[in-house]
């Protein structure tokens, strides 16, 4: 089944211990992004990758890390978390040239 | 940066009725696309509309873009219990960037 795949789903952590949240789509797209979605404030792009080893900034980058080194995996890396990183957080990915975006179902984080 | 706003923010209507939700941008795009995201999980493309398109259907799905007005209408016809979930409009900027950028979106619910 074509698919986007986040793991963890729930995770509550401590400020300041270091996590990923892995994300990897079996489509073999291009285009790999990350999000997360606040109350009130829609979906904001953290970042994204149009390929391995190329990898932007999106609206809030801030405290965070991503990298792009094989086609199917785009990790999201939080160095040192914080309570405002609360969020849940969807990956998605792409065929470029279709704009269509495919999603995963979400991690929900909570740091404590 | 552009930003999608939604109008309404909640809509509350009967099972056979049809449901309207409107769409803002800010600055000129490539295209325009709508999710559906049923509570808390992954968004899932509905359709896409093209920027030098003015109406396109989809089953009981009818989206318009007024590319001179900036706005962008969903119409889902006949609706139904199922129909129930977030509605967001997503924008990309005519730059290529592929900084997608979504709205806050539209609670929809149908009541039985």
């Amino acid at each position: 089944e074509a698919q986007v795949t986040q793991n963890p789903r729930y995770l509550i952590t401590v400020t300041g211990k270091k996590l990923t949240v892995t994300c990897s789509q079996n489509m073999n797209h291009e285009y790999m992004s990350w999000y997360r979605q606040d109350p009130g404030l829609g979906l904001r792009q953290i970042y994204y990758s149009m390929n391995v080893e190329v990898t932007d900034k999106g609206d809030v980058p801030e405290g965070y890390k991503v990298s792009r080194k094989e086609k199917r995996n785009f990790p999201l890396i939080l160095e040192s978390p914080s309570p405002n990183q609360t969020s849940l957080y969807f990956c998605a990915s792409s065929l470029y040239g279709t704009n269509v975006l495919t999603f995963g179902a979400g991690s929900r984080l909570t740091v404590l | 940066s552009q930003q999608g706003e939604e109008d309404p923010q909640a809509l509350s209507i009967q099972e056979g009725e049809n449901a309207t939700m409107n769409c803002s941008y800010k600055t000129s795009i490539n295209n325009l696309q709508w999710y559906r995201q049923n509570s808390g999980r992954g968004l899932v493309h509905l359709i896409l509309i093209r920027s030098n398109e003015r109406e396109k259907h989809s089953g009981r799905l009818r989206v318009t873009l007024d590319t001179s007005k900036k706005s962008s209408s969903l119409l889902i016809t006949a609706s139904r219990a199922a129909d129930t979930a977030s509605y967001f409009c997503a924008t990309d900027a005519t730059s290529g960037t592929y900084k997608y950028i979504f709205g806050t979106g539209t609670r929809l619910k149908v009541l039985a």
